[in-house]
């Protein structure tokens, strides 16, 4: 199975402070992606990197991508308690357009 | 832009019935949708891929005589749950991608929550 494993499974800080969330996956892919979930609610896409790209920034956010390690981290700086969603990265390879999710990550931002 | 809709956002059913979930890409055309589903707390699971005009593509495990999915036009993929149990309750959620593009960006719909009593 090329689904990821993401750590840490929860993380609880700050609003303010910065938030870091990591993907492993096991297989070659096209791209990675980021995404967001609020409870109960669909998924929203918040970047893609294609496996050619090492960083990506989009506003509060910064991806990094190292596919020698299959890894890749998610960087939320100056979180909000808006922020507070789970998150999961998902990777398609082999031509495929299908994603893979990993398990995902529920981040909590404290007011 | 690209907005996908899955109606209903939730259905409570008894066991044994059928239901029909449908996802709708509302400005774009979706040659190929997704439907995943997902246990609380719990990470998205492909189920099948849904290509227009042609049969579903099942992931590993699902069962197709359970789970039908039919796309019978560009905007339109449908899953039937049939006869369903109290273990099939869970929150489906269906993604679209954008007919000739290349980005790999899908689009998700808000997703359906199946409780089978």
């Amino acid at each position: 199975s090329q689904q990821g494993e993401e750590d840490p499974q929860a993380l609880s800080i700050q609003e303010g402070e910065n938030a870091t969330m990591n993907c492993s996956y096991k297989t070659s892919i096209n791209n990675l992606q980021w995404y967001r979930q609020n409870s109960g609610r669909g998924l929203v896409h918040l970047i893609l990197i294609r496996s050619n790209e090492r960083e990506k920034h989009s506003g509060r956010l910064r991806v990094t991508l190292d596919t020698s390690k299959k890894s890749s981290s998610l960087l939320i700086t100056a979180s909000r308690a808006a922020d507070t969603a789970s998150y999961f990265c998902a990777t398609s390879g082999g031509g495929a357009q299908k994603l893979v999710f990993g398990q995902g990550t529920r981040l909590t931002i404290n007011p | 832009g690209a907005v996908v809709s899955q109606h209903p956002s939730w259905v409570i059913c008894k066991s044994g019935t059928s239901v029909k979930i449908e996802c709708r890409s509302l400005d774009f055309q979706a040659t190929t949708m997704f439907w995943y589903r997902q246990f609380p707390k719990q990470s998205l699971m492909l189920m099948a891929t849904s290509n227009e005009g042609s049969k579903a593509t099942y992931e590993q495990g699902v069962e197709k005589d359970k789970f039908l999915i039919n796309h019978a036009s560009l905007t339109l993929s449908t899953l039937t749950v049939t006869s369903a149990h109290p273990e099939d309750s869970s929150f489906y959620i269906c993604s679209a991608s954008l007919a000739g593009s290349n980005t790999g960006e899908l689009f998700f719909g808000e997703g359906s929550r199946l409780t089978v009593l």
